[in-house]
């Protein structure tokens, strides 16, 4: 099963405006990140924040993590049509497993 | 830094059929991780290896698949016979890693479909 979970599963906004996704996840963690998928290409990495840390700032996006509910969230903010992609959170736990979960369908409309 | 690289891009093959999957990691990097990716069950950790070793297996999803990694630059993921539930997206992602879960880098991908 996913460790992962984002939430919503797809989003739809105006450039301009900000758009928030969340991840929640079940195990303890070592760190939480974020990538990008654009339609037909690999996953490209955004963010990394480890578990000791809350909040981690990245040009337009901030993450935010609370390992006590065991949920992170990614602010972008200023979303330009070209933000249009598919956003996942990645869990890394023991080892080196990264765990991604089902990810949030971003659409920006210009 | 030319980045991951996997080969073929796309893949058409029959039921039955050998497939066999390319992946050159990013120089230095010394874990590589091998992706599946598909609409009813996301991305799905297939295997990893480290320093070219096999570290967890568990993920490859029956016998018909099996990977290997003879050297640093180059790694196969192998299909035989390939079914059409095989049917995919297949990432390759190397990190350089040391064991803390640091972030990882994507190939384009290879899209598989077995008719």
């Amino acid at each position: 099963s996913q460790q992962g979970e984002e939430d919503p599963q797809a989003l739809s906004i105006q450039e301009g405006e900000n758009a928030t996704m969340n991840c929640s996840y079940k195990t303890s963690i070592n760190n939480l990140q974020w990538y990008r998928q654009n339609s037909g290409r690999g996953l490209v990495h955004l963010i990394l924040i480890r578990s000791n840390e809350r909040e981690k700032h990245s040009g337009r996006l901030r993450v935010t993590l609370d390992t006590s509910k065991k949920s992170s969230s990614l602010l972008i903010t200023a979303s330009r049509a070209a933000d249009t992609a598919s956003y996942f959170c990645a869990t890394g736990t023991s080892g080196s497993r990264l765990t991604f979960g089902e990810g949030t369908q971003l659409t920006v409309n210009p | 830094d030319a980045g991951v690289i996997q080969s073929p891009r796309h893949e058409v093959t029959e039921m039955g059929q050998e497939v066999t999957l390319r992946c050159k990691p990013i120089s230095g990097h010394d874990y590589l991780f091998w992706y599946r990716q598909t609409m009813m069950r996301g991305l799905e950790l297939l295997i990893y290896f480290n320093n070219n070793v096999p570290i967890d297996d568990s993920g490859m999803p029956e016998d018909r698949f099996s990977a290997k990694m003879p050297n640093a630059s180059f790694s196969t993921l192998k299909i035989q016979p390939s079914e059409p539930r095989d049917s995919a997206v297949y990432f390759c992602a190397s990190s350089h890693n040391r064991g803390r879960n640091e972030k990882l880098f994507f190939g384009s991908g290879t899209q598989l479909s077995v008719l």
